[in-house]
């Protein structure tokens, strides 16, 4: 059954560092998106994005962070300049629906990032 | 602010019960519900979407909508140690946006 695959599992960084979270989403699905789940914390929404472009952001996806499609396959996250309060797990999904009110989002198992 | 309320339980149930989970939410114009069980340390998985009032049954899985009162629930039928996790509400209006969960234990 396809799924989406997320790298790497685990990301250490130093405050300060720029990282980048990697996602091939199920290849034949349209919208992407990016979540973050602190620790105990509810899951929040980070961007979605349809036919290379964002289609949606939060307050949480400032300028620090930026999205991209590099190349057919790959979804990526860029945090610019990590702080301490984004250590998180990353979560990206996606979803093969072109109406976007009844998109079922199907999410890859996550890049836990520590920053220290 | 657009809410997502849900008992964070824990909620305790004996195997073979039905549990009964909750949500609420605020934004009128939401457009679809889903659910999603999430165990500890994983990855959130889909196990129920719901776009108009009423019910839709999957296996031991019913979810209920009702859009005039702002609420949908997921009822887990024949419940199994193996439901013990957490359940996320997510509702759809611009963006999705999950409850807190609601923490399931089904003792044997």
């Amino acid at each position: 059954e396809p799924e989406v695959t997320q790298t790497p599992s685990h990301q250490v960084t130093q405050m300060g560092q720029e990282v980048i979270l990697r996602c091939v989403p199920i290849s034949n699905h349209l919208y992407f998106y990016w979540y973050r789940q602190i620790l105990g914390q509810k899951v929040e929404f980070l961007v979605s994005f349809y036919n290379n472009e964002i289609s949606e952001k939060s307050e949480i996806f400032d300028d620090q962070f930026s999205v991209e499609r590099p190349d057919g396959s790959n979804f990526t996250l860029k945090i610019r300049s990590t702080k301490l309060e984004d250590s998180a797990m990353y979560f990206c999904a996606s979803s093969d629906q072109i109406d976007r009110s009844s998109y079922e989002q199907y999410f890859g198992p996550g890049t836990r990032l520590t920053v220290t | 602010q657009k809410e997502v309320e849900q008992n964070s339980g824990p909620l305790s149930v004996p195997e073979g019960a039905i549990a009964s989970l909750n949500c609420t939410y605020s934004d009128r114009g939401s457009q679809s519900f889903f659910w999603y069980r999430q165990y500890s340390g994983k990855s959130p998985e889909l196990i129920m979407s719901i776009y108009s009032n009423g019910d839709k049954e999957d296996g031991r899985f019913t979810a209920q909508l009702n859009k005039a009162s702002q609420y949908v629930s997921l009822l887990i039928r024949d419940s199994q140690p193996s439901d013990s996790a957490t359940y996320l509400c997510a509702v759809v209006g611009d963006d999705m946006r999950f409850g807190a969960g609601t923490r399931l234990t089904v003792k044997p």
